[in-house]
């Protein structure tokens, strides 16, 4: 299937250092994005980079996107304590159903104060 | 309040009972989703919907139904709930502009079948 996997399953810093995760993924897609789980909660959207893109910024958040290697990274620098939480990258798959995207199992961030 | 919604919020059922789980949008977003998470699983697509009157399988529907008769309102029924269907499952829609599919996720229902 398309699912992506995010890499590590876990990750655990200090508040200020930065956090890098990696997602692989199997297919051509259209656009790559980053949600964010807090703990008993919905996913929420990060950000968005599409597939003739390779960097992105938001804030804190840099998106790299490498569509030779199948591949992104979310980097969160400067990380603080509100940054715990599972993140998620997700694709669509060129040429499937419109609105459909490929979830990842997640990374589970834990930045301590 | 606008957004996407989900009821009940928790819910505890025994094997063999029908479950409906709600979901509501206000936002009049084309596509609807309904989503299990579990342990080592990650989010599994159940159902989803690209308007009213459309629905189609995801990854794992068996045991679950569906239906859209409005925009607004995507509910998912367990017809007979078994041990397995214990999970958190998630409501999420988009409206597909420009070929975006950004997802806005409800808070979730915690099913326990006992």
């Amino acid at each position: 299937s398309q699912q992506g996997e995010e890499d590590p399953q876990a990750l655990s810093i200090q508040e200020g250092e930065n956090a890098t995760m990696n997602c692989s993924y199997k297919t051509s897609i259209n656009n790559l994005q980053w949600y964010r789980q807090n703990s008993g909660r919905g996913l929420v959207h990060l950000i968005l980079i599409r597939s003739n893109e390779r960097e992105k910024h938001s804030g804190r958040l840099r998106v790299t996107l490498d569509t030779s290697k199948k591949s992104s990274s979310l980097l969160i620098t400067a990380s603080r304590a509100a940054d715990t939480a599972s993140y998620f990258c997700a694709t669509d798959e060129r040429g499937s159903t419109l609105g459909r995207l490929y979830f990842g199992r997640g990374t589970q961030l834990t930045v301590w104060p | 309040d606008a957004g996407i919604t989900q009821s009940p919020r928790y819910k505890i059922t025994e094997t063999g009972r029908q479950v409906t789980l709600m979901c509501h949008q206000t936002w009049s977003h084309s596509y609807m989703f309904w989503y299990r998470q579990d342990l080592g699983h990650g989010l599994r697509l159940i159902y989803y919907s690209a308007a009213a009157d459309i629905t189609d399988k995801g990854e794992v529907p068996d045991g679950y139904v569906v239906s859209r008769s409005k925009t607004e309102n995507f509910p998912l029924t367990l017809e007979s709930a078994t041990r397995s269907q214990t999970s958190v499952y998630f409501c999420a829609s988009s409206d597909g502009a420009g070929g975006v599919e950004t997802q806005y996720f409800g808070p979730g229902t915690r099913l326990l079948v006992l």
